[in-house]
């Protein structure tokens, strides 16, 4: 009954390669976000899908790009890794409509290691 | 979006109270205030929220002052299993972006 779950948990890779990283929600809710965690431990936002509709993209560099197949699954795909990639990445989804009435829940994030 | 300032680590004692104040002196009208914890190798979770006064669930209180400009969560006898991360967000109404801060590390000793 796992509420948002992301694949792999865990990803080494080298250098140039593309990646991609999947996430699932089954708590029915209207917006999904991914969130940068790097080694000093802040959480950036980085995207955040609506309806399957784009509604925030910060300054992430364009090698990044999310995909929302349907309201429940915002995958995020990466091409031509760099070693400055190396983070942990979570997937988070809200009730995005309503607001302050609305916490996000996270999963448990996918350790991306760039060799 | 309010900036929010905590201290960066604090140590407690299992069975203490530990208070944790955050300041956020530019929040706006309708921001809210808002609490999340973050264990090892896991996303962070949801804790509490509140808008003015005090809160109380079943896990934390928040304690909001009239102005606003701060909030402190209180956990109550803690335990070794509250050591994680807490970070304090304000996070304004029909907004999207929930924006982090550095968050504070707790360490709860036996």
């Amino acid at each position: 009954d796992t509420a948002v779950s992301q694949t792999p948990k865990y990803l080494v890779t080298q250098m140039g390669n593309d990646k991609s990283i999947k996430c699932e929600q089954n708590l029915g809710h209207d917006t999904m976000y991914w969130y940068k965690q790097d080694s000093k431990k802040f959480l950036k936002i980085m995207f955040s899908y609506n309806n399957k509709e784009l509604i925030i993209n910060e300054t992430v560099p364009n090698r990044f790009s999310p995909k929302s197949p349907d309201k429940a699954h915002l995958n995020l795909h990466i091409n031509s890794l760099e070693l400055g990639d190396s983070a942990v990445y979570f997937c988070a989804s809200s009730q995005g409509d309503r607001g302050w009435d609305s916490p996000l829940h996270f999963g448990n994030g996918t350790r991306l290691t760039v060799t | 979006l309010a900036k929010t300032t905590q201290p960066i680590s604090m140590d407690s004692y299992e069975g203490q109270e530990v208070n944790i104040t955050c300041s956020h002196n530019n929040i706006a009208t309708n921001d809210y205030i808002t609490w999340y914890q973050q264990f090892p190798s896991q996303g962070p979770r949801f804790i509490i929220q509140g808008y003015k006064t005090k809160v109380t669930n079943e896990v934390a209180s928040l304690f909001i002052p009239a102005d606003r400009k701060s909030s402190t969560l209180s956990l109550p006898r803690v335990s070794l299993s509250d050591t994680a991360v807490y970070y304090c967000l304000v996070v304004a109404t029909g907004g999207f972006k929930t924006i982090f801060g550095a968050g504070t590390r707790l360490f709860v000793k036996a």
